[in-house]
């Protein structure tokens, strides 16, 4: 099974800010890597496929990067509508998840 | 606009099966390449993938739930559906069923809202 972390597990931020959140396979997985905003008492939303790839809808302050190992989501100039909790998500082998990082206001 | 919908009881006793079923809206299940998956989410914690079906019956499952998962579809009615048996109390958790795009593209770009199942006597 290949296991995901993120790091910070959690972190304050200011509207204006840019932000980085990491997320670490425990193996390659090429690219094969989903990024999800998750918001209380709501479904995942997705952001980012293929680890960098902007799914349609998603505002451009959203970007992924990384190949192999190594990712990031980077959101270039938080607004108040993203404070929320972040998850990536495999698919090189059987799905899983990270255990999320959540964003709060500072 | 495709709309995904879980349903199902909400509370479940020890050692009873948890049977939850999608109701896919907007949209034919049988259309495109899509597979149709449950994920689940207990309280405060992350994600975890159950498992997913293709329209043709196909379907992969979770390692560590394999022995106790059933994923069934109905393509007639739109509907595909969950089945965990020897529920523990470890199984509570808000039950999301989703779209993936492909096999290869297993990522969510649809999602129900969420069910919670609570496994208690």
């Amino acid at each position: 099974a290949i296991r995901m972390t993120q790091s910070p597990s959690s972190f304050s931020a200011s509207t204006g800010d840019r932000v980085t959140i990491t997320c670490r396979a425990s193996q390659g997985i090429s690219s094969y890597l989903a990024w999800y905003q998750q918001k209380p008492g709501k479904a995942p939303k997705l952001l980012i496929y293929a680890a960098s790839t902007l799914q349609s809808g998603v505002p451009s302050r959203f970007s992924g990067s990384g190949s192999g190992t190594d990712f990031t989501l980077t959101i270039s100039c938080l607004q108040s509508e993203d404070f929320a909790t972040y998850y990536c998500q495999q698919y090189y082998s059987y799905p899983s998840f990270g255990p999320g990082t959540k964003v709060d206001i500072k | 606009q495709v709309q995904l919908q879980e349903s199902g009881p909400g509370l479940v006793k020890p050692s009873q099966t948890l049977s939850l079923t999608c109701t896919v809206s907007g949209g034919s299940i049988s259309s495109g390449s899509y597979y149709w998956s449950w994920i689940r989410q207990p309280a405060g914690k992350g994600l975890e993938w159950i498992g997913r079906i293709y329209t043709s019956g196909s379907t992969n499952y979770n390692p560590s739930l394999k022995s106790r998962v059933t994923i069934s579809v109905d393509t007639s009615k739109n509907q595909f559906s969950l089945k965990l048996s020897s529920v523990t109390a470890a199984d509570t958790a808000v039950y999301y069923c989703a779209r993936t795009m492909g096999y290869s593209s297993s990522f969510y770009d649809y999602w129900g809202q969420g069910t919670l199942v609570t496994v208690s006597s």
